[in-house]
C-alpha cells in the first residue's frame, strides 16, 4: 500500500485565488510528520511547511497552511493568493517514528501546480 | 547560511561508465541523506549518514552504487557500473539534529546513454 497519496497528477489555479492539494497518508505509527516541499523546473525541493502527529493546531507558514485532519489521514496543502511563482511541482512527504536518528522521509509521487493570469 | 551544494549538476554517460556525485551539507548538519528521483516520480531514499556512519542503506543497490561521508562533512555517491535505468536526478539533502527538515541542494541530473 502506498504510505503517502497524492491523487493530482496537474491542477491549475487562477492568480490570487486559493489552491488545495490534497495528501493522504498511511501509517500505523502514532508519531509521525507530515511535510510539504516545492519543487520548480531547476530541479531543487524546497521545504514549505511541517505538521507533527502531536500538534494540536494546524500549521501555517505564510500563504502556506496545512488542514490536518487526523482522522482521515489527509494533510492537504492550501496555498493562498496564488502568485506565478507559485508553478511548481508540489510533494507531500511522511517522517514515521520519533524522528532523530532514524527520520527517513516517504514521498508521494506529487502535484503539478499551474498559476494561470 | 550557504544552503546545500551539490556538484555536477548535469552529467551524461554511457552504460558501464562509472559516475560520481559529490555533495556538501549545510555547516553544522550532522545528518545526510542521498535520494534517486527518477523522473515522475517523488524522491526516493538511497542513503542516510549520521555524521560519518550510515544509518540506513537498505535501498542502495550495493552492486553498484556505492557512498561515504569522510570526516562527517562531504559526501560522494559512486555509481560503477551505471545502468540505463540510473537515469534520474540524484538529491543530497542534509538535517540538523534540532529539526526532522530536511534541506535539500539542486540535485545532479544524470543521463545514462
Amino acid at each position: 500500500a502506498q504510505k503517502i497519496t497524492q491523487t493530482q497528477p496537474g491542477m491549475f489555479v487562477q492568480e490570487k485565488e486559493a489552491v488545495t492539494l490534497d495528501c493522504t497518508y498511511d501509517t500505523s505509527d502514532p508519531s509521525y510528520g507530515l511535510f510539504w516541499y516545492k519543487q520548480p523546473s531547476s530541479g531543487e525541493m524546497i521545504f514549505l511547511i511541517y505538521q507533527g502527529s502531536y500538534d494540536q493546531q494546524n500549521a501555517t507558514e505564510g500563504r502556506y497552511s496545512l488542514n490536518f485532519q487526523k482522522a482521515r489521514k489527509s494533510a492537504n496543502l492550501v496555498i493562498s493568493a496564488s502568485q506565478l511563482g507559485d508553478s511548481a511541482m508540489y510533494f507531500c512527504a511522511m517522517r514515521e517514528g520519533l524522528g532523530g536518528g532514524g527520520n527517513k522521509l516517504t514521498f508521494g509521487t506529487g502535484t503539478q501546480l499551474k498559476v494561470e493570469l | 547560511e550557504a544552503g546545500v551544494a551539490q556538484s555536477p549538476r548535469y552529467k551524461i554517460i554511457e552504460k558501464r561508465q562509472s559516475v560520481a556525485f559529490w555533495c556538501n551539507p549545510i555547516s553544522g548538519h550532522a545528518t545526510l541523506y542521498w535520494y534517486q528521483q527518477i523522473l515522475g516520480q517523488g524522491p526516493k531514499l538511497l542513503i542516510q549518514f549520521q555524521n560519518n556512519g550510515v544509518v540506513d542503506d537498505s535501498q542502495l543497490p550495493k552492486d553498484r552504487f556505492s557512498a561515504e561521508r569522510l570526516k562527517g562533512v562531504d559526501s560522494t555517491l559512486k555509481i560503477q557500473p551505471a545502468k540505463l535505468e540510473d537515469s534520474a536526478v540524484y538529491l543530497c539533502a542534509s538535517r540538523p539534529t534540532w529539526t526532522d527538515t530536511q534541506y535539500f541542494g539542486p540535485g545532479t541530473r544524470l543521463t545514462v546513454l
